[in-house]
């Protein structure tokens, strides 16, 4: 049973476009959840947290939707500095985090 | 900024070794982790640490591995007797507070051969 569930990708995206990854996890009793982003064979830096409201950084929007267990990330006007994988991130309080696969984002001139 | 650091950067070991893996945390931080992530796979938790003693470890820590705070600096991770299956990227990471705001390490990549 996969605890943190995210479509591998790769999305190939032109600059400046939009594009939406999602993710769901299994554990009811999660309470935090994090993008984190990691570019190749470096470590996790966590991007952004998520919360029920929703919040925005930029251009990137998280959304929570605990009733369907399911996390999303947008990106608006991609950049090429965008390219990476972006994991999905749960813990259910202080309790380790456990890690989606990844979904790896290419932007492409 | 602070960050975490780890050496070496590369390890690369034969199998039945034993190997020694090393983190610096965060100066003020007192709760101290491990991860791996096999090539092409998600990154696993492995243990955390706290005040000197493990508060929680995954089924993948089994006796083969330990970890230690020798001084007011460092975290190691030792592996006994390594196997192929070790192969790995090690990261360490580090936190404040008890919870998922982590920082991560570089990583040191270990290859078993």
């Amino acid at each position: 049973r996969k605890e943190v569930e995210q479509d591998p990708g790769p999305f190939n995206v032109p600059e400046g476009a939009t594009v939406a990854f999602n993710c769901t996890y299994s554990n009811s009793a999660s309470q935090s959840f994090f993008w984190y982003r990691q570019d190749c064979r470096k470590e996790p830096k966590l991007l952004m947290s998520v919360y029920s409201s929703g919040n925005e950084d930029g251009r990137f929007t998280a959304q929570l939707n605990r009733a369907s267990q399911y996390i999303s990330l947008l990106i608006r006007d991609s950049k090429l500095s965008d390219s990476a994988t972006y994991l999905c991130v749960v813990s259910s309080g202080n309790t380790p985090l456990v890690f989606g696969k990844g979904t790896r984002l290419s932007v492409i001139a | 900024e602070p960050e975490v650091t780890q050496t070496p950067s590369h390890q690369v070991t034969q199998m039945g070794q034993e190997v020694i893996l090393r983190c610096v945390p965060i100066s003020n931080h007192l709760y101290f982790y491990w991860y791996r992530q096999i090539l092409g796979q998600k990154v696993e938790f492995l243990v955390s640490f706290y005040n000197n003693e493990i508060s929680e470890k995954s089924e993948i820590f089994d006796d083969q591995f330990s970890v230690e705070r020798p001084d007011g600096s460092n975290f190691t991770l030792k592996i006994r007797s390594t196997k192929l299956e070790d192969s790995a990227m090690y990261f360490c990471a580090s936190s404040d507070l008890p919870g998922p705001e982590q920082y991560f390490g570089p990583g040191t990549r270990l290859t078993v051969t």
